[in-house]
């Protein structure tokens, strides 16, 4: 079983859709957690990070499940401009080597 | 504007040779990483170096070596007993935190082909 599971996807939905991404993570001991995003052939770069409480960032909307072990991502209103992979992050621990990222979902946003 | 430079962001390689890739940080972070990226996968850490002069074999390290002899520069070199080289190479950088929001601030990347 992969330390981080995500659908691959691809997702293809039209401009204006609510999509949503689920990650699971296999460490019931860890810390913290994000999502990035990564434009094709690019680096990844931080889109948010996710809290116990759930949080929110314009159309963006995090929510963490520490009992099912459970990461969602939700977007609002896609723009065509969102079409990437979003990567699921956990952090098993203090140090940036104990990060674990997954494989990633693709998005296509259409006109 | 602070960040990572990564160099070059297109190497070709023969087989047989070693390559040498760059990373640069202005960030001033004690913590740098590199990582490889191949289709369909997650990243892999293949060497970490939490401070100057120490560093740390990762999950895929065989064939792999580095150096962090300043804190700004961690160099990759990809040596020739790399079975399978060819992918997408990140650097990372952070400053380490115990509160465990430890967020990685990465490089462009550089690609490396094999011929």
């Amino acid at each position: 079983r992969k330390e981080v599971e995500q659908d691959p996807g691809p997702f293809n939905v039209p401009e204006g859709a609510t999509v949503a991404f689920n990650c699971t993570y296999s460490n019931s001991a860890s810390q913290s957690f994000f999502w990035y995003r990564q434009d094709c052939r690019k680096e990844p770069k931080l889109l948010m990070s996710v809290y116990s409480s759930g949080n929110e960032d314009g159309r963006f909307t995090a929510q963490l499940n520490r009992a099912s072990q459970y990461i969602s991502l939700l977007i609002r209103d896609s723009k065509l401009s969102d079409s990437a992979t979003y990567l699921c992050v956990v952090n098993s621990g203090t140090g940036g080597f104990k990060t674990i990222f997954g494989a990633g979902t693709r998005l296509f946003v259409k006109a | 504007d602070g960040g990572i430079t990564q160099s070059p962001k297109y190497l070709f390689r023969k087989e047989g040779q070693n390559v040498t890739l760059s990373c640069e940080q202005n960030l001033n972070h004690d913590a740098m990483y590199w990582y490889r990226q191949d289709p369909g996968q997650g990243l892999r850490l293949i060497y970490y170096s939490q401070i100057v002069n120490d560093f740390q074999k990762g999950d895929i390290a065989e064939g792999y070596s580095v150096s962090r002899e300043k804190k700004e520069s961690f160099p990759l070199t990809v040596t020739s007993a790399q079975k399978n080289p060819t992918a997408f190479y990140l650097c990372a950088s952070n400053q380490e935190s115990n509160s465990g929001a430890n967020v990685l601030t990465f490089g462009a990347g550089s690609r490396l082909t094999v011929l």
